[in-house]
């Protein structure tokens, strides 16, 4: 079964406005943390914004903010203002608990291409 | 620059050679992680070492793969005997234990004709 799901393959937006961008994920561990990262076309992976799965408010980073449900297991990023810049491929990604010496790796989901338009 | 960084960015190879990747991490990060990514998926997970010793590698690293991270820096990732299906982004990651945040290379296009 999938550990990350993104149903959205393709978002696209105006040029201003908001744009929510879906995650769910599945994980029996109660310790997690929740990333978002984006991919330009030139294929680097920039980092975002986090969520603990103990953490008491939803994270924000600037114009990024993590709508986190944790009973419906979801993680939606919400981008405000959207610019033309922000046309990436925009993954959502999973660290199960740090149980000590894990990897911490990280599960990313298949992704969705934001596209803004002006 | 001191951000991750990939070598070669871009390799073309003929079914059947070898090839070797290069991941310089940040300075002082003891975690490194490689990662691989086809087309339209999201990147998935192949190996981790902390400090110097590899201590985790997925089932997706055939014994065609090998990893070194020799003196804890930086890491070669080898590919012997290229198949087409190894044609894919190789990304590497770095972080410093207690972080939350993994920092990616611009990752190495391989090309498997």
């Amino acid at each position: 079964a999938q550990k990350i799901t993104q149903t959205q393959p393709g978002m696209f937006v105006q040029e201003k406005e908001a744009v929510t961008l879906d995650c769910t994920y599945d994980t029996s561990d109660p310790s997690y943390g929740l990333f978002w990262y984006k991919q330009p076309s030139s294929g680097e992976m920039i980092f975002l914004i986090y969520q603990g799965s103990y953490d008491q408010q939803n994270a924000t980073e600037g114009r990024y903010s993590l709508n986190f449900q944790k009973a419906r297991k979801s993680a939606n990023l919400v981008i405000s203002a959207s610019q033309l810049g922000d046309s990436a491929m925009y993954f959502c990604a999973m660290r199960e608990g740090r149980a000590q010496g894990g990897s911490e790796k990280l599960v990313f989901g298949k992704g969705t291409k934001l596209t803004v338009n002006p | 620059d001191t951000g991750v960084s990939q070598d070669p960015r871009h390799k073309i190879t003929k079914r059947g050679q070898n090839v070797t990747f290069r991941c310089d991490p940040i300075s002082e990060h003891n975690r490194l992680y490689w990662y691989r990514q086809t087309l339209g998926q999201g990147p998935e997970f192949l190996t981790y070492f902390q400090n110097e010793a590899q201590l985790e590698k997925s089932r997706l690293l055939s014994d065609r793969f090998s990893a070194e991270r020799p003196k804890g820096s930086f890491s070669t990732l080898e590919i012997q005997r290229t198949e087409q299906g190894d044609s894919a982004m190789y990304l590497c990651a770095s972080s410093l234990g207690v972080a939350n945040e993994q920092f990616f290379g611009p990752g190495t296009r391989l090309t498997v004709l």
